[in-house]
């Protein structure tokens, strides 16, 4: 089975600084995914970044990296330069299947990210 | 934006009544998901499908049935809604482009059972 831990409920953070969106998983696939969702107020669920297991660059998509650390289980979100815009629920998920993303999502219960201008 | 559609987009409904949400793709994704998002849960995946009668379980399907007869569409079943099942509904379709791999959501289903 697998499971994210995402210990951060909620976080505020001053508009411009960087933010890092803290996310740890357990799994005994040797081959798995890793993604960021973003899901404002208005409710959607914003596919942000992906990072493969096998993958030994971290993750960038312009503002959003991911701090891919695969000994220490760990997966952050880093976004630079904060924007109001940010402000949203923010979730971390891994699938079993690099590449494939046959069997669905495992979701960690998500951060609440709020920019102070 | 991965062209699906959930519908209805709202709902109430009665305890004990049957719901079926729709969820519709335009770009021939061969997998679909379901999921439902409770605060406190995040996102539980619900059923999946792996392309047209192929289905499984998923972490929480209990009470849920889905059918996909089509490409295209996946049908999300309450067969006899209960309160618990008040929640907002997600599908999803995952797609794998060279050595990554997206997944997309709808808009979502908000579905009260009262």
């Amino acid at each position: 089975a697998q499971k994210i831990t995402q210990t951060q409920p909620g976080m505020f953070v001053q508009e411009k600084e960087a933010v890092t969106l803290d996310c740890t998983y357990d799994t005994s696939d040797q081959s798995y995914g890793l993604f960021w969702y973003k899901q404002p107020s208005s409710g959607e669920m914003i596919f942000l970044i992906y990072q493969g297991s096998y993958d030994e660059q971290n993750a960038t998509e312009g503002r959003y990296s991911l701090n891919f650390q695969k000994a220490r289980k760990s997966a952050n979100l880093v976004i630079s330069a904060s924007q109001l815009g940010d402000s949203a629920m923010y979730f971390c998920a891994m699938t079993g299947r690099s590449g494939g993303g046959a069997d669905g999502l495992t979701f960690g219960k998500g951060t609440h990210l709020i920019i102070q201008p | 934006d991965a062209g699906i559609t959930q519908s209805p987009r709202h709902k109430v409904t009665e305890t004990g009544t049957p719901v079926t949400l729709r969820c519709h793709q335009t770009e021939n994704h061969r997998y679909m998901y379901w999921y439902r998002q409770d605060p406190g849960h995040g996102l539980r995946l619900i059923h999946y499908s792996y392309g047209v009668k192929d289905t499984d379980k998923g972490e929480v399907s209990d009470g849920y049935s889905v059918s996909r007869s089509k490409t295209e569409d996946f049908l999300l079943t309450l067969e006899s809604a209960t309160s618990s099942q008040t929640s907002v509904y997600f599908c999803a379709i995952s797609l794998t482009r060279g050595q990554n791999t997206e997944a997309f959501f709808g808009q979502g289903t908000r579905l009260t059972v009262v």
